[in-house]
């Protein structure tokens, strides 16, 4: 089945403690991007990925890492996270480009405490 | 800059009654556009999307949406709702001019009423 994988789908952290939130898509997309959904303010985007080893920042970067080392994982790294990260994260993927149709993961719900 | 703005933060309907969510943006060009849907506890879903060509887009479960490009609208449209259609809606622009990022609107909140 065709699909984009997300874990874990909740986790709890604590301010400072770095983690990590794999992102995985069995479809060979090229495209692939992180976004963060907040009450009021919809989705923003994090970072994206157009193939493999070229990243580059979305709206909203800032507290967060990427990388691309194969074209089926797209890793979201907060190295240091803060209670302002606590949300709802969703990867997403599509075959080239973001202007086709985006599949999404079911999301990972962070809590930073 | 391109935004998307979706006015109703929330819609209330009875079950079989039609439904129109709106959705206006903002782009000096034609830019891709689409909706999708996200169910509770789930990720989005593509309903529809339009660049060109006929206007009036069909998409799934019933819905439908038209690009009206003197009011910068694509409305979405259902004439009848079904309890299950009860999700938040996105409205979104494509990634134009050279940036790769799409703009999200805020999201509408149906509510669907036995």
């Amino acid at each position: 089945e065709a699909q984009v994988t997300q874990n874990p789908r909740y986790l709890i952290t604590v301010t400072g403690k770095k983690l990590t939130v794999t992102c995985s898509q069995n479809m060979n997309h090229e495209y692939m991007s992180w976004y963060r959904q907040d009450p009021g303010l919809g989705l923003r985007q994090i970072y994206y990925s157009m193939n493999v080893e070229v990243t580059d920042k979305g709206d909203v970067p800032e507290g967060y890492k990427v990388s691309r080392k194969e074209k089926r994982n797209f890793p979201l790294i907060l190295e240091s996270p803060s209670p302002n990260q606590t949300s709802l994260y969703f990867c997403a993927s599509s075959p080239r480009t973001a202007n086709e149709k985006l599949f999404f993961g079911s999301g990972t719900q962070l809590s930073v405490l | 800059a391109q935004s998307v703005t979706q006015p109703d933060i929330h819609i209330t309907v009875s079950e079989g009654a039609s439904l129109e969510l709106r959705c206006n943006y903002s782009y000096g060009a034609t830019p891709y556009l689409f909706w999708y849907v996200q169910s509770p506890g789930q990720g989005l879903q593509l309903l529809l999307k339009y660049f060109s060509g006929d206007t009036l887009v069909q998409g799934i479960k019933g819905f439908e949406a038209e690009f009206k490009r003197s009011q910068s609208s694509f409305n979405l449209r259902k004439p009848s709702v079904h309890w299950s259609d009860a999700a938040e809606y996105f409205c979104a622009v494509g990634a134009t001019g050279g940036s790769y990022i799409p703009t999200f609107g805020r999201g509408t909140s149906l509510i669907v009423h036995p």
